[in-house]
């Protein structure tokens, strides 16, 4: 039962262009979002996150949209660098749980 | 910055034996977890942790996992006796605070059974 999905296993994109990750979610009862970068060998690090009370928050370069009503999230990488090539990872949570649900990954790759 | 440091990076054993993870969470942090990533796949929960007890687990998590934390620093993930599907990379993650809060992840254990 994937809860969270992320449907675009690969993305490339020319630097200093946009990168648009998408990510959709199954249980309403969600109501946090992150993202995760990860690196090979390497554990997924903490990017942004998202309160489902909001439809946006940015930092930096890096941009997150939730629409509740798509049960949809995107992140928004501008401009994109070759150093943003790893794989994202969505998740999502209930603020009453303790678990976090992710996603299977968008290998992001950044063409210099 | 605080970190979750995971040992040991990489273990290799045979099918049927037992296996210990061993994780030291950040050490203000009171939530646990293990998740796992099979090779292509996604990052799967494993079990969370809190106040010395199993708080929720997954389908996966079956009589042949266990959790530990012996003292008051380390998270031990145990497998009896492992299968050849147990080949994976393991994260340990330490939050502070459950639901809404950031995880925190280690860089992994990868434990491949032969």
């Amino acid at each position: 039962d994937q809860q969270v999905k992320q449907n675009s296993p690969s993305l490339s994109v020319q630097e200093g262009r946009i990168s648009i990750l998408n990510c959709d979610y199954t249980n309403s009862m969600f109501d946090y979002f992150l993202w995760y970068k990860k690196y090979p060998a390497e554990g997924p690090t903490f990017l942004i996150s998202i309160s489902s009370i909001k439809d946006k928050n940015e930092d930096g370069r890096f941009t997150v949209f939730l629409n509740k009503s798509a049960k949809h999230l995107s992140l928004h990488i501008v401009p994109s660098q070759p150093g943003d090539s790893a794989v994202y990872f969505c998740a999502a949570s209930r603020r009453t749980g303790n678990q976090f649900y992710f996603g299977t990954g968008t290998s992001l790759t950044v063409i210099p | 910055e605080p970190e979750v440091t995971q040992t040991p990076s990489h273990q290799v054993t045979q099918m049927g034996q037992e296996v210990i993870l061993r994780c030291v969470p950040i050490s203000n942090h009171l939530y646990f977890y293990w998740y796992r990533q099979i090779l292509g796949q996604k990052v799967e929960f494993l079990v969370s942790f809190y106040n010395n007890e199993i708080s929720e687990k997954s389908e996966i998590f079956d009589d042949q996992f266990s959790v530990e934390r012996p003292d008051g620093s380390n998270f031990t993930l145990k497998i009896r006796s492992t299968k050849l599907e147990d080949s994976a990379m393991y994260f340990c993650a330490s939050t502070q605070d459950s639901g809404a809060n950031v995880l925190t992840f280690g860089a992994g254990s990868r434990l491949t059974v032969l």
